[in-house]
């Protein structure tokens, strides 16, 4: 069964530092985001992509975050200089049509220390 | 901005007891709903949606989930919980016109005991 991957499972980092977390969506899918959840909150909307650009973003998703779709498989997150706060689990996911089904990754849990 | 809201956050009950976990949204217009849910270790899948038609809909492993549109609600049920449905459970909800975002709701988590 196809699936959602993403890397890393874990990243622990030192504020300021640069973060890139990335995701293997479902190679004929055509809707890619990514969501977050602060441990204890509820799952956040950072940002979606579609055509390779940015279809909508939240207010979360300010200028430290980036994401890119670099080839023809892989779609990535940068966080350009991590703060406390960016400490979350962040879920990549993709879907095959608009407001459709979402398959999810395993997420990528970051720690800022 | 449409919201979502999951009332129950940690739900702890023995097999075969009934379950039900409550998800309230707050959008005027025509929306299709799902519940998503995550094992332990696992990623969030799909439980169940409604989209239109018959506002009962049935899931994966006996769930199932009322749209009651007059009270904004999609809330799940199982009549008989397994130790294997501990999980997280999460309610979203996409407008049908306009932004197709999933909001989610924060998550109920579930624990069964055997």
């Amino acid at each position: 069964e196809p699936e959602v991957t993403q890397t890393p499972s874990h990243q622990v980092t030192q504020m300021g530092q640069e973060v890139i977390l990335r995701c293997v969506p479902i190679s004929n899918h055509l809707y890619f985001y990514w969501y977050r959840q602060i441990l204890g909150q509820k799952v956040e909307f950072l940002v979606s992509f579609y055509n390779n650009e940015i279809s909508e973003k939240s207010e979360i998703f300010d200028d430290q975050f980036s994401v890119e779709r670099p080839d023809g498989s892989n779609f990535t997150l940068k966080i350009r200089s991590t703060k406390l706060e960016d400490s979350a689990m962040y879920f990549c996911a993709s879907s095959e049509a608009e407001a459709g089904e979402l398959f999810f990754g395993e997420g990528s849990r970051l720690t800022v220390l | 901005a449409q919201s979502v809201s999951q009332h129950n956050h940690h739900v702890i009950l023995s097999e075969a007891a009934s379950l039900e976990l409550g998800c309230n949204y707050s959008y005027g217009g025509t929306v299709n709903l799902f519940w998503y849910v995550q094992y332990p270790g696992q990623h969030l899948q799909l439980l169940l949606k409604y989209f239109s038609g018959d506002p009962l809909v049935k899931g994966i492993k006996g769930f199932e989930a009322e749209f009651i549109k007059s009270k904004f609600s999609f809330n799940l049920r199982k009549p008989s919980v397994q130790w294997s449905d501990t999980a997280e459970y999460f309610c979203a909800v996409t407008p049908s016109g306009g932004s197709y975002i999933p909001t989610f709701g924060r998550g109920t988590s579930l624990i069964v005991h055997p």
